[in-house]
């Protein structure tokens, strides 16, 4: 079925230092694919998206490229600010399906 | 523009009690949808609606309902909520099912 697969957190940097959060999709169709940033008390908010191989999203200092021949999203940030401390989730959706559907989330901490 | 609105933030139930979670939108989206977060499982779909008058289940839809009466309003009912049912809950609305969701600020349920 279709599911997502995210690094397992928490992870925890110092300022400045490069950030990798790696996800891996199983869909069963074409899917959309996104970046969820939850920052503490908050709902989820867009932080990118790609929605077809090859595309980039970008954001903020965040990216991630749609890499369809090893089915990943993953997303980097050259140098993280305290500010990026939060809850990331990589999602897809599906053309024509009617969800989104969710890795587990990873917690990023940025120690100053 | 207030976005996605929902009500209450917080809230204690004791098992068998029945409630409301409201969830109301101004930006005229289509698609809305009630979301379960629980930790390390990501966000779960418990149903979705399409339009005014049309709803469906998600993935976990067993003890909730829903109604969508109008385009801006999707209330989330549990009625006799029970401890299981202990969750933080996400309202999301979008143009459609596959485009950017736009998410509430999210209500923490305590089934007691």
């Amino acid at each position: 079925g279709d599911s997502v697969t995210q690094m397992e957190g928490p992870v925890t940097l110092s300022e400045e230092a490069f950030l990798t959060i790696n996800c891996t999709y199983t869909a069963t169709g074409y899917p959309s694919l996104f970046w969820y940033v939850q920052y503490p008390g908050e709902g989820l908010q867009l932080l990118l998206k790609a929605t077809k191989a090859d595309d980039k999203g970008s954001n903020k200092g965040f990216e991630a490229t749609y890499r369809k021949e090893t089915t990943s999203f993953h997303l980097e940030k050259g140098s993280v600010q305290v500010s990026d401390s939060a809850v990331y989730f990589c999602a897809f959706v599906i053309q024509g399906a009617q969800k989104l559907v969710f890795g587990q989330g990873t917690r990023l901490t940025i120690n100053p | 523009n207030a976005g996605v609105t929902q009500t209450p933030k917080f809230q204690v139930l004791k098992t068998g009690q029945s409630m409301t979670l409201q969830c109301a939108q101004d930006m005229n989206h289509e698609y809305m949808s009630w979301y379960r977060q629980d930790p390390g499982m990501g966000l779960r779909l418990i149903h979705y609606s399409v339009g005014a008058g049309i709803t469906d289940q998600g993935e976990v839809p067993n003890g909730y309902n829903v109604s969508r009466s109008t385009t801006e309003d999707f209330p989330l009912r549990l009625l006799s909520a029970a401890p299981s049912q202990t969750s933080v809950y996400f309202c999301a609305s979008s143009t459609t099912s596959n485009t950017e969701a736009f998410f509430g600020q999210g209500t923490r349920l305590t089934v007691v």
